[in-house]
């Protein structure tokens, strides 16, 4: 099947420890996408990418890292540093980052919880 | 910050159309209007997405307003599984989606 697949659904982790989660996309996209969820709310951008071995920071940026060494893979590490790191992560890809008339297609998320 | 405006919720009784409002008042010319959902607990589905035509697919129409400031999502038969968060969203060349609250559709039996 194509499509976009975040691993763990899951994940649980220590106060104080980094944790990467996984995003890969068979679609042969350009460009990669790592969004956050909190209750309620509506998706904030963290980090893009818009081709190989190039990225930029979204609105929320702090706490975070990435890589985007190969182009179907965009981990998202979430750091010690971000202070509330508690959320439902969301990665998407679309053909093109930047472009008008193109549809983004979105992973099924991890929902990350930090005790 | 997003550039559309949404009720927070709406109702609609299975099987009969919901019609989700979506204003854009200052939408340019070269943006096009994106709907996505969101089911509880997933990712974001694109459903369509258009410029100033109105559009049709499988799972919904668009109507946008000839002026383009505001358009309308239509489902023509709402079922109790289109229970779901809809965003609107307008798009800029170079600039990614902006999701904002959207409005949180309850179909009811």
């Amino acid at each position: 099947d194509g499509g976009i697949t975040q691993s763990p659904k899951y994940l649980f982790r220590k106060e104080g420890q980094n944790v990467t989660l996984s995003c890969e996309q068979n679609l042969n996209h350009d460009a990669m996408y790592w969004y956050r969820q909190d209750p309620g709310q509506g998706l904030r951008l963290i980090y893009y990418s818009q081709i190989v071995n190039d990225f930029q920071k979204g609105d929320i940026a702090e706490g975070y890292s990435v890589s985007r060494e190969k182009k179907e893979s965009f981990p998202l590490t979430v750091t010690s540093a971000q202070k509330n790191p508690t959320a439902f992560y969301l990665c998407a890809s679309s053909i093109r980052g930047g472009s008008l008339n193109t549809e983004a297609f979105f992973g099924q998320g991890t929902r990350l919880t930090v005790v | 910050d997003a550039k559309t405006t949404q009720p927070p919720s709406m109702d609609c009784a299975e099987g009969r159309a919901a019609n989700l409002p979506c204003n854009h008042s200052t939408i340019s010319g070269n943006e096009y209007v994106y709907w996505y959902r969101q089911i509880h607990s997933q990712g974001p589905q694109y459903i369509i997405h258009g410029l100033k035509n109105n559009e049709t697919n499988e799972m919904a129409s668009l109507i946008i307003t000839e002026d383009r400031k505001s358009s309308t999502l239509i489902l023509p038969h709402a079922t109790l599984r289109d229970t779901a968060v809809y965003y609107c969203i307008v798009k800029s060349y170079g600039q990614n989606f902006v999701f904002g609250p959207g409005t949180r559709l309850s179909v009811l039996p």
